[in-house]
């Protein structure tokens, strides 16, 4: 079954550290373009992260220099480090993988983080 | 970056009828537009794609329209499982990938 799998979220403190995995399954994610969305509580869908070709990735402003997206070939999956965690980094985190580097085709079910103290 | 306005922000229908949703794209993002449905507690769905391309699996009644800067999707004989949150999406710039903010479709 062609899937997306996250894990790895939960509560931790302002400027704390997180890392989230999405595992998947029936593709191979170092042929396509992956993507971490995310949604605040009540809010819309935002962009967070991209990884693709080899190793290539780019972020969100509102992220950059705090999170880090990666990738294991060998596990098939994709990573998002999340550093200085911020109360505005609450939110459910979607793993997406995308039709080259357009649309989003796939999503997993999400990983809520949430920074609080 | 380009910014993704949808109207109207909760649109109430009643069922068989026609719900007709819109998204404005700050410049034109060509045919370059996704629409995505989200139910409460559920990951996004790819309705659309290339504006008009409907994904896998996706009811003819979901059509979408449009290019440069103005789309529509259009949801013909309203059913109760359309009820969610409708979003656009443009990939013709990125980053970032921009959403629109969302309208609520609400079944009479």
């Amino acid at each position: 079954e062609v899937q997306l799998v996250e894990s790895g979220g939960g509560l931790i403190q302002p400027g704390g550290s997180l890392r989230l995995s999405c595992a998947a399954s029936g593709f191979t994610v170092s042929t396509n373009y992956m993507s971490w969305v995310r949604q605040a509580p009540g809010k819309g869908l935002e962009w967070v992260s991209i990884i693709y070709g080899g190793n290539k990735t780019s972020y969100a402003d509102s992220v950059k220099g705090r999170f880090t997206i990666s990738r294991d070939d060998s596990k098939n999956t994709v990573y998002l480090q999340m550093n200085s965690l911020r109360a505005e980094d609450t939110a459910v985190y979607y793993c997406a993988r995308q039709r080259f580097y357009w649309f989003f085709d796939l999503w997993g079910r999400g990983t809520l983080v949430t920074v609080s103290s | 970056e380009i910014v993704m306005t949808q109207s109207p922000v909760t649109l109430s229908v009643s069922p068989g009828e026609r719900a007709t949703l819109s998204c404005r794209a700050s410049q034109s993002v060509y045919s370059n537009l996704a629409w995505y449905q989200q139910n409460p507690g559920q990951a996004p769905r790819l309705l659309i794609y290339m504006a008009s391309t409907r994904a896998t699996g996706i009811p003819a009644r979901f059509s979408g329209s449009g290019s440069g800067t103005e789309f529509t999707l259009t949801i013909s004989s309203l059913q109760s499982e359309d009820s969610a949150i409708y979003y656009c999406q443009q990939y013709n710039n990125w980053p970032p990938y921009t959403f629109g903010q969302g309208t609520k479709l609400e079944i009479k």
